[in-house]
């Protein structure tokens, strides 16, 4: 079966640039996504199709998509962008999550 | 305004059955596949289920097949997992989303199933 993996966790200062990936066979091949999920909350798509962000999602949110590595890339990190980062494929027939990446902000 | 409000979780001993619902509103239910997503305590998210608009195809993470049955009512608006014969395993948040081009764009806030001796 098809795997995703994330780093269990990731941190930055405030401000500066957070960069989470996701690692997978082919990855480059599929299309990604990320999800946000505060402690307590469901979780927020914040960027689907590699690089496109849902309305609402602020503009500090990117992504990227090569080789067998996705990114999400947070700029200039806020104390608000605490949580905890899902990425997710579909393979297969499948829908394929990482197992999630702790962002802390300090 | 979107909205998924599940309902249904609670303490079951494992062998057990419990029915998950997830109340749609502000979107057309009966134009969406619609999902049931799992985080287990300590562990990633997991699909678990997915389910055409019309209710003809569904699809199902190996761990479940044969012990869960995922449902719709569209002139109900709403959406049910059966879960049968149920494990310690099964303990987890479960989440209703809808399902647009394999992405999962809206969540419930989710409910939780305790399989427990």
């Amino acid at each position: 079966s098809y795997e995703l993996t994330q780093p269990p966790s990731v941190s930055v200062s405030p401000g500066q640039t957070a960069s989470i990936t996701c690692s997978g066979d082919k990855l480059g091949d599929k299309y990604v996504c990320w999800y946000q999920q505060k402690p307590g909350q469901s979780p927020v798509l914040v960027i689907y199709q590699d690089t496109k962000r849902p309305s609402g999602i602020p503009e500090r949110f990117s992504g990227s998509n090569s080789g067998n590595t996705a990114t999400l890339t947070i700029s200039g990190t806020q104390a608000m962008d605490e949580a905890d980062y899902s990425c997710q494929a579909w393979d297969s027939g499948t829908w394929v999550f990482g197992g999630g990446t702790k962002l802390t902000v300090l | 305004e979107v909205q998924l409000v599940e309902s249904g979780g609670g303490l079951v001993q494992p062998g057990g059955s419990l029915r998950l619902s997830c109340a749609a509103s502000g979107f057309t239910f009966s134009s969406y596949w619609m999902s049931w997503v799992r985080r287990a305590p300590g562990k990633g998210l997991e699909w678990v289920a997915n389910i055409k608009q019309d209710g003809g195809e569904k699809h199902y993470v190996d761990s479940v097949k044969g012990r869960f049955t995922i449902s719709r009512d569209n002139a109900k608006n709403s959406l049910y997992l059966q879960m049968n014969s149920l494990r310690a395993e099964d303990t987890a948040v479960y989440y209703c989303a809808s399902l647009s081009f394999y992405v999962f764009d809206f969540w419930g806030q989710g409910t939780l199933v305790t399989v427990s001796s």
